[in-house]
């Protein structure tokens, strides 16, 4: 089957804590990107790649960290320097034009 | 800086209406516009996307038309059925990043 996963569903962390989440795509895409999404807000872009070893920030991408070494796999680091790490967290990837993005299921981080 | 305003927030209907769910956007150099379906917990589905070149998209009972001289798509949706309740969202396409709209809330009711 082709498409994106993401893992864990549900990830726990105690504040102060760096944690990974991971995203693979098995769909030979070459762009990637990483979503936050709050509770009755829209997506906000963190991070994206167009191409291996290469990214750049979004719109929110203080207190993440992201790496892009296989064409596969994009995880995203979620710092201590995070305010407001507990949220929704969705990966995606699309493919040439016209560049329509699909998505994994998400994971949901919750820090306390 | 694109924005992107979807209209209402939230819908409730009876099944079988037929609805109109709007999205509109602040700069019309887009280069592409996607509606996509959210259940709750979930990611991401999506369901049609229209080009910049193209005035509409249809699948099934979905129809999604863009205007870019007026800044506007919306998705029709025919028919409602319970299991389209759902948060439906549109995105439009920059020069290489998606701007997305907070979503509507849809309903509905047997």
């Amino acid at each position: 089957d082709g498409g994106i996963t993401q893992s864990p569903k549900y990830l726990f962390r105690k504040e102060g804590q760096n944690v990974t989440l991971s995203c693979e795509q098995n769909l030979n895409h070459d762009a990637m990107y990483w979503y936050r999404q709050d509770p009755g807000q829209g997506l906000r872009l963190i991070y994206y790649s167009q191409i291996v070893n290469d990214f750049q920030k979004g719109d929110i991408a203080e207190g993440y960290s992201v790496s892009r070494e296989k064409k596969e796999s994009f995880p995203l680091t979620v710092t201590s320097a995070q305010k407001n790490p507990t949220a929704f967290y969705l990966c995606a990837s699309s493919g040439d034009s016209p560049y329509e993005q699909y998505f994994g299921p998400g994971t949901r981080l919750t820090v306390t | 800086k694109q924005e992107v305003t979807q209209i209402p927030a939230a819908l409730s209907v009876p099944e079988g209406e037929n609805l109109v769910l709007n999205c509109s956007f602040t700069d019309s150099a887009i280069y592409n516009l996607q509606w996509f379906r959210q259940d709750p917990g979930k990611g991401l589905t999506s369901l049609l996307l229209i080009q910049s070149s193209q005035r509409e998209q249809t699948s099934g009972r979905l129809n999604a038309s863009l205007d870019k001289s007026s800044g506007r798509s919306t998705l029709y949706i025919a028919a409602s059925q319970p299991g389209d309740s759902a948060t439906y969202l549109c995105a439009s396409t920059g020069y290489s990043t998606l701007t997305f709209g907070k979503g509507t809330m849809l309903l509905v009711s047997p």
